[in-house]
């Protein structure tokens, strides 16, 4: 399976500022990498779908102005919140080929 | 991707076989049955899948019913370690699909 993985871990940030979690697949080179965000005791919720060298693709009601993504090449994903909230303090997961998922790395904002 | 249905959650006591069911009767015939678990403050870990025949591996094993309408993940001899959430998920194998990930069931090993 692929290896992924994400920086940082953990991220405290104050509110207005834009904070950059990076993802990465170590042993595998994936044109597709997904986000996912996920809130206490719920479930993960699909972002957006990260496409290497074109634009990536939002879920409804996600904005795409908001949550900057990234995929320059095939080992890297970016996902950038611009603007931070305190709601958007989350745990924010990606994944590549569909099934291998980072460790997550836990936003809060002030 | 088809829906499943799982039970909110369970418990088992350590030592002991947790059975974790999993209702999907809607899925396809080219659609795998996968298993992955999410233990707190970390990403989701496979564990298993299968298509028709039972599944075996050194986490667990995976029955999936003839009509294959419904699965059950077998932890043989659970333990604490094992407290987590359980999503069962159906999808097609080997597509770079994304995974839509449903409540899952959260077990909880009780010493």
């Amino acid at each position: 399976g692929a290896v992924v993985s994400q920086h940082p871990s953990w991220v405290i940030c104050k509110s207005g500022t834009s904070v950059k979690i990076e993802c990465r697949s170590l042993d595998f080179q994936a044109t597709t990498m997904f986000w996912y965000r996920q809130f206490p005791k719920q479930s993960l919720m699909l972002m957006a779908t990260s496409n290497e060298g074109s634009k990536a693709t939002y879920e409804q009601g996600v904005e795409k102005d908001k949550f900057l993504i990234n995929h320059a090449s095939l080992t890297l994903s970016t996902l950038t919140v611009t603007s931070a909230h305190p709601e958007d303090s989350s745990f924010y997961i990606c994944s590549v080929r569909g099934g291998f998922f980072g460790p997550g790395t836990r936003l809060t904002v002030l | 991707d088809a829906k499943t249905t799982q039970p909110t959650s369970m418990d088992c006591a350590e030592g002991r076989a947790a059975n974790l069911p999993c209702n999907h009767s809607t899925i396809s015939g080219n659609e795998y049955v996968y298993w992955y678990r999410q233990i707190h403050s970390q990403g989701p870990q496979y564990i298993i899948h299968g298509l028709k025949n039972n599944e075996t591996n050194e986490m667990a094993s995976l029955i999936i019913t003839e009509d294959r309408k419904s699965s059950t993940l077998i932890l043989p001899h659970a333990t604490l370690r094992d407290t987590a959430v359980y999503y069962c998920i159906v999808r097609v194998a080997g597509r770079d699909d994304k995974i839509i990930f449903g409540k899952g069931t959260r077990l909880h090993i009780l010493p």
